[in-house]
C-alpha cells in the first residue's frame, strides 16, 4: 500500500537555526497538510496546500513557517528560526481530494536545543 | 470553529472485554468524523470514517463506531479486546462537503491510550 514518508526521522537543531522537514506525499494525491504534536497535547492543524499554493493555515503557522512543493514529489515545511517552543513530532498527511481520509507520515522529531 | 472531546485520557481493560473510547464533537456544520489509531513511534493510521449515510460504520481490526447527531457524539466500540490493541486513539472532525469550501482541516480531540491487560 502506498505511503506518506517523512525524513528525517528525528532532527535536532540548535535554536534560531533554520530546519527543513521533508515529506513524500502519496503520488496520486492533490492535498497535503502538515500537523505537529507538541509531547502531551493534542495534534494541531498548521496548514493545508492544494494546486500550488496555502489553501488554509492556522494561527501557529506564522511568518516562521513556509511549506513549498520544491518538484513533483516532495512537500517541505520549513522552520525559519526555530524555537524550544517549536520541539514537537511533525506530521505530513496526503488525500486523494479535500475530506477524503487523509494519510499520516510516521513524522519527524523535532528536537530544539 | 469546530472541537473534539474525548472523554478519559486512559482507559484500561481486560482481553476479551468491551472497548468503549468516547468522542464528542462540536461542528457548525455537518461534518465528517474520523477515528485514528497511533502506535508508538509510528503515525497516525486511519480506523475508520463517517461521512454521510449509515451513522454505524465499520472499519478496520474490528472496530466500529456509530455517529448521533442529537448526541454529538462518535464513540468508538469495539466487542472485544485484543493485546493489539493497545495504543492511542484519536478522534477527529472535519467540515462536510456542504461546508463549502473545504480542504479538510481535520482537528483532532486529545487522545485517549488504550491498555490492554492479559
Amino acid at each position: 500500500e502506498p505511503e506518506v514518508t517523512q525524513t528525517p526521522s528525528h532532527q535536532v537543531t540548535q535554536m534560531g537555526q533554520e530546519v527543513i522537514l521533508r515529506c513524500v506525499p502519496i503520488s496520486n494525491h492533490l492535498y497535503f497538510y502538515w500537523y505537529r504534536q507538541i509531547l502531551g497535547q493534542k495534534v494541531e492543524f498548521l496548514v493545508s496546500f492544494y494546486n500550488n499554493e496555502i489553501s488554509e493555515k492556522s494561527e501557529i503557522f506564522d511568518d516562521q513557517f513556509s511549506v513549498e512543493r520544491p518538484d513533483g514529489s516532495n512537500f517541505t515545511l520549513k522552520i525559519r528560526s526555530t524555537k524550544l517552543e517549536d520541539s514537537a513530532m511533525y506530521f505530513c498527511a496526503s488525500s486523494e481530494r479535500g475530506n477524503q481520509p487523509q494519510h499520516f507520515g510516521d513524522g519527524t522529531r523535532l528536537s530544539i536545543l | 470553529a469546530q472541537s473534539v472531546t474525548q472523554l478519559g485520557s486512559h482507559v484500561s481493560v481486560s482481553e476479551g472485554a468491551l472497548v468503549l473510547l468516547r468522542c464528542n464533537y462540536s461542528s457548525s456544520v455537518p461534518p465528517y468524523l474520523f477515528w485514528y489509531v497511533q502506535y508508538p513511534n509510528q503515525g497516525l493510521q486511519l480506523l475508520l470514517k463517517y461521512t454521510t449515510g449509515a451513522t454505524l460504520v465499520k472499519g478496520i481490526n474490528g472496530f466500529e463506531a456509530e455517529f448521533k447527531k442529537s448526541e454529538t457524539s462518535f464513540h468508538l466500540t469495539k466487542p472485544s479486546a485484543h493485546m493489539s490493541d493497545a495504543a492511542e486513539y484519536f478522534c477527529a472532525v472535519s467540515d462536510g462537503e456542504s461546508g463549502g469550501t473545504s480542504y479538510g482541516k481535520l482537528t483532532f480531540g486529545q487522545g485517549t491510550i488504550l491498555t490492554v491487560h492479559p
